[in-house]
């Protein structure tokens, strides 16, 4: 079974670029959440989908990130503009249900913003 | 005082040692606890699930929780050098907007040793 997968698996840009991050959940799997890693802070929870909608974003550092969820296939995280401190490794998850089920992480996106 | 604490090691241990991984969290209405394994530039991978105290055996694997005490263990017997890793944990809550959101614990870096 194909898991959680996540492109591109590097990116590295310019401050002040837009990055797009992109997440396809495993079929069947009806919640998908955003996270971020660093070294200083770990796993932080960005946003959390439920049935394509947005349930929970007060993870969101600010305006410049931006996150959608057209289909239950697809997720985008948006960063506009890019910052340094936006470099980290970001994690895509989906799980079945309203996230009490264990979740299934993609190999994440490593950015770098120069 | 942060949610979860975990010690981030690094431990480094002899092959065939016994390894006890541990962390303690302060907010009493976490109902669900797991374990993830964290492989260099992957993501997370689920290794236990669990929802009541006690203790649950996978193989080589053994995940303790005590509830009263606010802290949970993950047991590795006969370690191997494949089992090095990092390990997180994470506990799961309903949030404010009703759905289950997982925290994490900022992992503990595991070296087993040939």
């Amino acid at each position: 079974d194909a898991g959680v997968i996540q492109s591109p698996r590097h990116e590295v840009t310019e401050m002040g670029q837009e990055v797009t991050l992109r997440c396809k959940p495993i079929s069947g799997h009806n919640s998908l959440f955003w996270y971020r890693q660093t070294m200083m802070r770990g796993l932080e929870l960005l946003i959390y989908f439920n049935n394509n909608v947005p349930i929970d974003d007060s993870g969101m550092p600010e305006d410049r990130f931006s996150a959608k969820m057209p289909n239950a296939s697809f997720s985008t995280l948006k960063i506009q503009p890019s910052e340094p401190r936006d470099s980290a490794v970001y994690f895509c998850a989906s799980t079945r249900g309203q996230g009490n089920q264990p979740q299934h992480f993609g190999d994440g996106t490593r950015l770098s913003i120069l | 005082q942060k949610e979860v604490e975990q010690d981030p090691g690094p431990l480094s241990v002899p092959e065939g040692a016994i390894v006890s991984l541990n962390c303690t969290y302060s907010n009493s209405a976490f109902q669900y606890f797991m374990w993830y394994r964290q492989y260099s530039r992957k993501g997370p991978e689920l290794l236990m699930y669990t929802y009541s105290s006690g203790n649950k055996e996978d193989g080589r694997f053994t995940a303790q929780v005590d509830k009263s005490s606010k802290y949970i263990s993950l047991f590795i017997r006969d370690s191997q050098p494949s089992d090095s890793a990092t390990y997180l944990c994470a506990m799961s809550a309903i949030s404010g907007a009703g759905s289950y959101q997982l925290t994490f614990g900022k992992g503990t870096k595991l070296s087993v040793i040939p």
